[in-house]
């Protein structure tokens, strides 16, 4: 398997822009999380999907953000509009449904608003 | 509530020294606990786990941890650290908190590992 497959690698782009990051997770993992990374404030969990459906948005840091899943093998983080604070090294990870497994992370996408 | 406290951002040590990286976690359930290293521009890479089973887990590199329940400590430790060893280190804990799937799952703030030669 390629592992958690993330899209792109790197992103820059102007304040105000609307910008899409794009995971594929491991086949069968039914499981996803989006992370942010950032050096004041380490990883934060920003939102998770359990079969398709979102469980826990609490870390969505606002309504600029969104996220969506609309199949198994797919999902979007959306930033509308952008801003120089929400750069950051956004990572998404996938696992399994039996219990006690790890989560499998992508390679993250480094992005960067000017 | 749960929570993961890394007690050091930064640890050195000369190359052939032990590691030791502490973690301690709070946690109102069960939890598995989990390291996670990442290398610079990486993602982060599984170290090893616990999920109740035996309490010293042993990884990838030679890496091990031991689950100590009553101290509520983690710790990763390395009998000789190697250069390659360089990068920055996650404890995590993760509790289901609901029989529907629901999970939380809260990363420490790393430890960066230096390696001296």
């Amino acid at each position: 398997d390629a592992g958690v497959i993330q899209s792109p690698r790197h992103e820059v782009t102007e304040m105000g822009q609307e910008v899409t990051l794009r995971c594929k997770p491991i086949s069968g993992h039914d499981y996803l999380f989006w992370y942010r990374q950032t050096m004041m404030r380490g990883l934060e969990l920003l939102i998770y999907f359990n079969n398709n459906v979102p469980i826990d948005d609490s870390g969505m840091p606002e309504d600029r953000f969104s996220a969506k899943m609309p199949n198994a093998s797919f999902s979007t983080l959306k930033i509308q509009p952008s801003e120089p604070r929400d750069s950051a090294v956004y990572f998404c990870a996938s696992r399994p449904p039996t219990g006690n497994t790890e989560a499998f992370f992508g390679q993250g996408t480094r992005l960067t608003v000017v | 509530a749960q929570s993961v406290t890394q007690l050091d951002s930064h640890v050195s040590v000369s190359e052939g020294t032990p590691v030791l990286l502490r973690c301690n976690y709070s946690s109102s359930y069960s939890p598995s606990l989990f390291w996670y290293v990442q290398h610079p521009n990486k993602g982060l890479q599984l170290l090893l786990k616990y999920t109740s089973a035996a309490t010293l887990v042993k990884g990838i590199n030679g890496f091990e941890a031991e689950f100590k329940k009553s101290e509520t400590s983690f710790h990763l430790t390395k009998p000789s650290a190697h250069m390659s060893d360089a990068a920055e280190y996650f404890c995590v804990v993760r509790a289901l908190i609901s029989n529907f799937g629901n999970e939380k799952l809260t990363f420490g703030t790393g430890t960066r590992l230096t390696i001296i030669p």
